[in-house]
């Protein structure tokens, strides 16, 4: 069965580094997103994308962060310079159409920045 | 703003009883919610989607029913046994916009 693939499973970057956490989507999927949760709190919406372009972005979403899908079949988050509090579970998750409960999700990048 | 509450937070019970998990929200004219698995430092698995026309969904054990009108899913598990020990977590769409908006979960233990 076709599934999301999120590498690496665990990230561990110093504060101020650049990450670049990968996603490989399902292949005729169009739409994409990124989740992520911090330990012990809500799955937060962070992005979604769709015909090479952000749709909707949340307030979490600031300069920091941008979203690229590079080569057509990669979906990535980049992070330009962590900080502690970047440390989260992010989830990569991809779908056929717009309706966001439809998508199918990876099994997550734990990123920890020390 | 759709916002999404899930109560008990925590839930301890006993191999074989059956039990239910609440869920509510805010902004009822949703497309169809879904309930989602979580195990401990893991990914998320989709259990159930139940579409805004249904009331109810069924997977084995799993029974999910939807009210739009109260704001109201219910997640039932019937004869929980100690795999079933997870966090499970509720997510609906918001009226605009493409997207989910999760509830905190409820863990849930099942004592064999």
């Amino acid at each position: 069965e076709p599934e999301v693939t999120q590498t690496p499973s665990h990230q561990v970057t110093q504060m101020g580094q650049e990450v670049i956490l990968r996603c490989v989507p399902i292949s005729n999927h169009l739409y994409f997103y990124w989740y992520r949760q911090i330990l012990g709190q809500k799955v937060e919406f962070l992005v979604s994308f769709y015909n090479n372009e952000i749709s909707e972005k949340s307030e979490i979403f600031d300069d920091q962060f941008s979203v690229e899908r590079p080569d057509g079949s990669n979906f990535t988050l980049k992070i330009r310079s962590t900080k502690l509090e970047d440390s989260a579970m992010y989830f990569c998750a991809s779908g056929t159409n717009h309706f966001a409960t439809e998508a199918f999700f990876g099994q997550g990048t734990r990123l920890t920045v020390v | 703003k759709q916002e999404v509450t899930q109560i008990p937070a925590a839930l301890s019970v006993p191999e074989g009883e059956n039990l239910v998990l609440n869920c509510s929200f805010t902004d009822s004219a949703i497309y169809n919610l879904q309930w989602f698995r979580q195990d401990p430092g893991k990914g998320l698995t989709s259990l159930l989607l139940i579409q805004s026309s249904q009331r109810e969904q069924t997977s084995g054990r799993l029974n999910a029913s939807l009210d739009k009108s109260s704001g109201r899913s219910t997640l039932y598990i019937a004869a929980s046994q100690p795999g079933d020990s997870a966090t499970y977590l509720c997510a609906a769409p918001p009226e605009y916009g493409n997207k989910l908006v999760f509830g905190a979960g409820t863990i849930l233990r099942v004592k064999s």
